[in-house]
């Protein structure tokens, strides 16, 4: 059965570091996402794409982040300059008609 | 802005047990609602959707139900077994403006004693 998968399942960066968090959606889909999970609270949504462009986006998805599909097949999460607050698990999601189906994230730690 | 609710926060019930797992949202102007398990450190599994229209959908040993004009949805786990021992979380999507974005529930952490 197809899946997202994302990589890598663990980064660890320092703080002021630019960090790429990828994801290959499931290859039909044509709507993907982003969220993300700080440890202990809930799941938040980041943005959402399609088309080739950011169709909507959170309030926490500021100028340092930024979301690009460079081929047909991947969609990645870019962040300029890590903060602290940026740990979290962050998720990508996909779907083609109404259920979104997510990766199993990518762990990010900020120290 | 959409709140939703997951209550209780955590559940244990031995294996067996038939279960009721509860998610009220804010805003009754949902587009879908969907749940989601959680295993430790891992990713969501998609159990079930509920359309805006429906009142339940089923799946295997789960059932969901949807009130949409009371702000609530279940979900109903059959028979429960050790396996099913996750964190269930539920979500909501928004049904106006076209809304793409899900709104997620803490979740229900659920404990399954063999």
């Amino acid at each position: 059965e197809p899946e997202v998968t994302q990589t890598p399942s663990h980064q660890v960066t320092q703080m002021g570091q630019e960090v790429i968090l990828r994801c290959v959606p499931i290859s039909n889909h044509l709507y993907f996402y982003w969220y993300r999970q700080i440890l202990g609270q809930k799941v938040e949504f980041l943005v959402s794409f399609y088309n080739n462009e950011i169709s909507e986006k959170s309030e926490i998805f500021d100028d340092q982040f930024s979301v690009e599909r460079p081929d047909g097949s991947n969609f990645t999460l870019k962040i300029r300059s890590t903060k602290l607050e940026d740990s979290a698990m962050y998720f990508c999601a996909s779907r083609l008609r109404l259920e979104q189906y997510f990766g199993p994230g990518t762990r990010l730690t900020v120290t | 802005k959409q709140e939703v609710t997951q209550i209780p926060a955590a559940l244990s019930v031995p294996e067996g047990e038939n279960l009721v797992l509860n998610c009220s949202f804010t805003d009754s102007a949902i587009y879908n609602l969907q749940w989601f398990r959680q295993d430790p450190g891992k990713g969501l599994t998609s159990l079930l959707l509920i359309q805006s229209s429906q009142r339940e959908q089923t799946s295997g040993r789960l059932n969901a139900s949807l009130d949409k004009s009371s702000g609530r949805s279940t979900l109903y786990i059959a028979a429960s077994q050790p396996g099913d021992s996750a964190t269930y979380l539920c979500a909501v999507r928004h049904g106006e403006g076209g809304s793409e974005k899900l709104v997620f529930g803490k979740g229900t952490k659920l404990t399954v004693n063999p």
